[in-house]
């Protein structure tokens, strides 16, 4: 167990619909990494939040938008689904001191119908 | 940018013997990390082992050792007495450190290992 936790584990839903994924880091950890993991991009790096701000931008859709509230966890909105929005979310979380380590939780498979 | 390159996307190994996966990347930074991840069926991503770019000795994890060419920029994964829990996706990854909190990793296109009873 990696003190990661995400929910849910797993999410179906049509196109056009909104949904959000959920992540709690690990204790002590400040820092929030959000991934997605698709069979035809790989693991791409999306958003990086570090108490609360912002730190980091990656191949993030514009559709695509996330927030860290003041208790740390963090939350994926992904809005105006499309089928190619399917693919395995993962959180990963870091002591954002000169993160040397990220631990994942076990993702959110999405699936979009 | 840094790029991260797996030139190995299936190998297969009988249990027992040992297995070297392996991974070049491509970055000007001199002070890095380097990781590799596994990722079994159930698709948890787990930490298998991590080198720090400024140490020459190789990290060892029990039967998980690498071999870090800096110079070469290579970082392959040599697993020892494979086992059948082995079976898995590994991936490569890279860090720059930061002293703004905002390090990411960046993957390699992993490599599919299976171990053979």
């Amino acid at each position: 167990d990696s003190g990661v936790t995400q929910t849910p584990k797993h999410l179906i839903t049509a196109t056009g619909q909104r949904v959000t994924l959920r992540c709690s880091p690990r204790s002590g950890d400040l820092s929030v990494y959000w991934y997605q993991q698709s069979l035809d991009q790989g693991l791409q790096f999306l958003i990086q939040y570090y108490n609360g701000e912002e730190r980091a931008k990656g191949n993030i859709l514009e559709r695509f938008s996330a927030q860290q509230f003041p208790d740390l966890h963090s939350e994926l909105n992904l809005s105006s689904l499309e089928l190619g929005d399917s693919a395995l979310y993962f959180c990963a979380s870091g002591s954002g001191r000169s993160n040397e380590k990220l631990f994942f939780g076990s993702g959110t498979q999405l699936s979009v119908l | 940018a840094q790029t991260v390159t797996q030139s190995q996307p299936e190998m297969s190994v009988q249990e027992a013997e040992t297995v070297t996966l392996s991974c070049t990347y491509d970055t000007s930074e001199s002070n890095y990390y380097l990781f590799w991840y596994k990722q079994p069926p159930s698709r948890q991503m787990i930490l298998v082992i991590r080198q720090e770019a400024y140490k020459q000795q190789n990290a060892t994890e029990n039967r998980f050792s690498v071999n870090f060419q800096k110079a070469a920029k290579s970082f392959s994964l040599k697993i020892s007495d494979s086992q059948l829990g082995d079976t898995a996706m590994y991936f490569c990854a890279f860090m720059k450190p930061s002293n703004f909190g905002n390090e990411k990793l960046t993957f390699g296109t992993g490599t599919r290992l299976t171990i053979i009873p």
